[in-house]
């Protein structure tokens, strides 16, 4: 069946520190993926999301790009900042199965 | 504003006495999901709604029912909750299923305790 995998956590950066967050997917048809952030106490939002091979998806500085040869898809930001401290899941979805599948998470913590 | 709710946001209970989470959508979305979030498991969906009196399990549905009688609102009930069904619940809702391009929207999150 589909599946994430992200890298684990959690990770901790200096401000300014250039962030890699690995992850890795298992589809059986065409998914879409994307990349949430969740915030301390707060729901799921949206970072970025890409629907096709070699798509680039990019918001407030982050950017992953859709990898078929390598069924991944890591998000980048050249420099984050104490503000991106939160954690991120990796996900995918397949509309023929109706079904959404998240990676665990990866907890990121950035130091003034 | 356009929003997901889930009510309440923090619940103890204790095993056995059947309890209702609430949630609701004001915008229109045809597909509503609920999530649990356990440490080192990310996020598990448990029921999903296509539409009004349209359900169907996910990937951990056992404990858990679901009814979608309106199409705004779609409650979590559990029966007959047990130790092992303490975790934190999201309800989301999204357009038109799971079309490729679609993002889904959650609410804040409920987190229940069973004792």
């Amino acid at each position: 069946g589909d599946s994430v995998t992200q890298m684990e956590g959690p990770v901790t950066l200096s401000e300014e520190a250039f962030l890699t967050i690995n992850c890795t997917y298992t589809a059986t048809g065409y998914p879409s993926l994307f990349w949430y952030v969740q915030y301390p106490g707060e729901g799921l939002q949206l970072l970025l999301k890409a629907t096709k091979a070699d798509d680039k998806g990019s918001n407030k500085g982050f950017e992953a790009t859709y990898r078929k040869e390598t069924t991944s898809f890591h998000l980048e930001k050249g420099s984050v900042q104490v503000s991106d401290s939160a954690v991120y899941f990796c996900a995918l979805s397949e509309a023929v199965v109706n079904q959404f599948y998240f990676g665990t998470g990866t907890s990121l913590t950035v130091i003034p | 504003e356009a929003q997901v709710t889930q009510n309440p946001r923090y619940l103890i209970t204790v095993t056995g006495k059947k309890l209702t989470v609430t949630c609701s959508q004001n915008m229109n979305h045809e597909y509503m999901s609920w999530y649990r979030q356990d440490p080192g498991l990310g996020l598990r969906q448990i029921y999903y709604s296509m539409n009004v009196e349209v359900t169907d399990k996910g990937d951990v549905p056992e404990g858990y029912k679901v009814s979608r009688k309106e199409k705004r609102n779609f409650p979590l009930i559990l029966e007959s909750p047990s130790p092992n069904q303490t975790s934190l619940y999201f309800c989301a809702s999204s357009l038109l299923g799971l079309a490729a391009y679609n993002e889904q929207f959650f609410g804040p999150g409920t987190r229940l305790t069973v004792l």
